[in-house]
């Protein structure tokens, strides 16, 4: 079993609908991030959390919102999904210097 | 703003030609620095990473990078190149909690 697993792998919606990626994990990590890459623009950070009561905004966190409901996961919602939200949407989970991610969640919000 | 940058966003090179692909950072103080890299359709994998001691640091698949103080830089780099490390790559810092990242050097390897 993976490390860090994220659902769906793949997603194609319509804009204005409420969609949730899901990220579970079995390291026992406190500290969870969301990313979303887009072609030129690296990994940029949505959201992290380092536990269940402890959620924090990243630089791109307008427009999506996270839910920590276990230590094991972490969930990030687009409540109104728009077009140019459609990017490859990485999770991970991170433990002193040590880092993993999921295999990511492509969406295209169409 | 305090960043880390990649100078190269395409690098096109031949099988057995030499690499280096450079990344600055702009934070002080003690830094955790790493080198990723994504096969098409994948993930990311670690290939390397400092964080105190021999400032050049040896990784998986040939890849080694220097860390330089003084510069802060902490670029990658390996010897000859094959068409199996054809990825992106992205340089990223460990830093108040957050893994922050380059923006990516595309990298094709002519076979």
């Amino acid at each position: 079993d993976a490390d860090v697993t994220q659902t769906p792998r793949n997603r194609i919606t319509k804009t204005g609908k409420r969609i949730m990626l899901e990220c579970s994990q079995t390291k026992g990590h406190d500290r969870m991030y969301w990313y979303r890459q887009d072609p030129g623009l690296g990994l940029r950070l949505i959201y992290y959390s380092f536990d269940v009561k402890d959620i924090n905004k990243g630089e791109i966190s307008d427009g999506y919102s996270v839910s920590r409901q276990a230590q094991a996961k972490f969930s990030l919602s687009l409540e109104s999904a728009i077009p140019n939200q459609t990017a490859l949407y990485f999770c991970a989970t991170r433990e002193g210097t040590e880092a993993f991610f999921g295999q990511g969640t492509r969406l295209t919000v169409v | 703003a305090q960043s880390v940058s990649q100078h190269n966003h395409h690098v096109i090179l031949s099988e057995a030609a030499s690499l280096e692909l450079g990344c600055n950072y702009s934070y002080g103080g003690t830094v955790n620095l790493f080198w990723y890299v994504q096969y098409p359709g994948q993930h990311l994998q670690l290939l390397l990473k400092y964080f105190s001691g021999d400032p050049l640091v040896k990784g998986i698949k040939g890849f080694e990078a220097e860390f330089i103080k003084s510069k802060f830089s902490f670029n990658l780099r390996k010897p000859s190149v094959q068409w199996s490390d054809t990825a992106e790559y992205f340089c990223a810092v460990f830093r108040d909690d957050k893994i922050i990242f380059g923006k990516g050097t595309r990298l094709h390897i002519l076979p």
